[in-house]
């Protein structure tokens, strides 16, 4: 079975512009959710998605938005990117609803560079 | 809001001796995770704790959490080179569907 798959792995934008990430959850699996993980900041939940819907979500300014497909994929876009957006974006993927217990699935992340 | 904070932040070690890493909050969860991850991966799993007072030993890795369901802690026994990366803790509650990260302790262990 495939694992999660983000794209692109790496990534130089430059100020002012916009991205849009990419992640594909492990066949099967309903539920998305993104990460920002930086050095100072660490691991820091963005958004989750399940069934198309987005149940929950951080506490992250409007400019960071996602949305899922009915196959499960997901995309990420980030609008007027700042400096400070330069970070490790994760996706990981959970079978259904994910329960606390359920196990999350990380994809290796895309490395985004704001210049 | 729930805080989940990690000692050490960083811990370099000669290969053979033991290690603890803690992760404390004053927010109860309902269940904690701890996960490893190595340069240019993401996150992977090691442990799912969900009863206060469990404990759980994975090889030479043993994982607890503490009673009131706050805190817990990694113990790893023997440490090799292949042990080094950055372990992350992890807290979930029932009802919601985000988690949340400790900043995570990079441990370096030397051959």
């Amino acid at each position: 079975k495939a694992g999660v798959t983000q794209t692109p792995r790496y990534l130089i934008k430059t100020r002012g512009q916009q991205v849009t990430l990419s992640c594909s959850p492990i066949s099967g699996h309903r539920s998305v959710s993104w990460y920002q993980q930086t050095p100072g900041q660490g691991l820091q939940f963005l958004f989750e998605y399940f069934s198309e819907t987005q149940r929950n979500k951080g506490n992250f300014p409007g400019r960071f938005s996602g949305r899922q497909f009915s196959n499960s994929r997901s995309e990420m876009n980030v609008s007027t990117l700042e400096l400070g957006d330069s970070a490790l974006y994760l996706c990981a993927s959970s079978p259904q609803n994910r329960a606390p217990t359920d196990t999350q699935y990380f994809g290796p992340g895309t490395r985004l560079t704001v210049l | 809001t729930q805080l989940l904070e990690q000692s050490p932040q960083f811990l370099s070690i000669q290969e053979g001796e033991n290690l603890t890493v803690y992760c404390n909050s004053s927010s109860v969860f309902s269940s904690l995770q701890w996960y490893r991850q190595e340069p240019g991966e993401g996150p992977v799993l090691l442990v799912t704790v969900v009863t206060g007072g469990e404990v759980k030993k994975l090889k030479r890795l043993t994982f607890q959490f503490g009673d009131a369901r706050k805190d817990s802690s990694l113990h790893i026994t023997a440490a090799q080179p292949g042990d080094t990366g950055l372990y992350l803790c992890a807290g979930a509650n029932t009802g919601g569907f985000k988690t949340i990260f400790g900043a995570g302790t990079r441990l370096f262990v030397k051959a």
